[in-house]
């Protein structure tokens, strides 16, 4: 199965900036995903990411303040905008391929 | 989106088998079930999946009724490793096959 590293794993941001996750895959999956985990929650998918073309968010979640890039299959990043502490969670990318889907090990992102 | 329901919580002992049951009575005919863990906010670990037979692998076995609206995954040999938030997901068929998490089972392996 595919092997995704992820980028910070970790960061403490001051709110109002932004922060870019980056998820590479070792290998080419035809589709990425991008989850935020709240504290003591489940995982709630933000937007899928096809190479090529404009991301699918899911509702609730819009661009302006989650831009997604996926300009390759094995590449993608997550930007979570104009930051304020309810966006402190855990950012979680993951990729298909075939049946099978990965995922990163997360980035912990705590705002204040 | 067919939805997944489950036991928010279970214990098990050492040792003995796990058996973690989900519901997902609106799945369609071609969606998949798919079971993932994870420990301590980890990103989550595959298990196993399935369509309509029952499926085993070096991790678990996964057991769908027939008319696929419920399964059971079993851990054999529950292990304290064992020791994680379990996620029983329907498999969204087309938009772009997406896995909506549902709110897991939290397994606690007991010595």
């Amino acid at each position: 199965s595919a092997v995704i590293s992820q980028k910070p794993s970790r960061d403490i941001c001051q709110r109002g900036t932004s922060l870019t996750i980056q998820c590479q895959v070792d290998s080419q999956v035809t589709m990425m995903f991008w989850y935020r985990q709240q504290p003591g929650q489940s995982l709630t998918l933000i937007a899928t990411a096809n190479q090529g073309s404009e991301a699918t968010y899911e509702s609730g979640f819009v661009i302006d303040k989650f831009p997604i890039s996926r300009p390759n299959l094995t590449f993608s990043t997550l930007t979570v905008s104009n930051m304020s502490p309810e966006d402190s969670s855990i950012y979680l990318c993951s990729g298909l391929r075939g049946y099978g889907y990965t995922f990163g090990s997360g980035t912990r992102l705590t705002v204040v | 989106d067919a939805k997944t329901t489950q036991p928010p919580s279970m214990d098990c002992a050492e040792g003995r088998a796990a058996n973690l049951p989900c519901n997902h009575s609106t799945i369609s005919g071609n969606e998949y079930v798919y079971w993932y863990r994870q420990i301590h906010s980890q990103g989550p670990q595959y298990i196993i999946h399935g369509l309509k037979n029952n499926e085993t692998n070096e991790m678990a076995s996964l057991i769908i009724t027939e008319d696929r609206k419920s399964s059971t995954l079993i851990l054999p040999h529950a292990t304290l490793r064992d020791t994680a938030v379990y996620y029983c997901i329907v498999r969204v068929y087309n938009q772009g096959g997406k896995l909506i998490f549902g709110q897991g089972t939290e397994l606690s392996v007991k010595p």
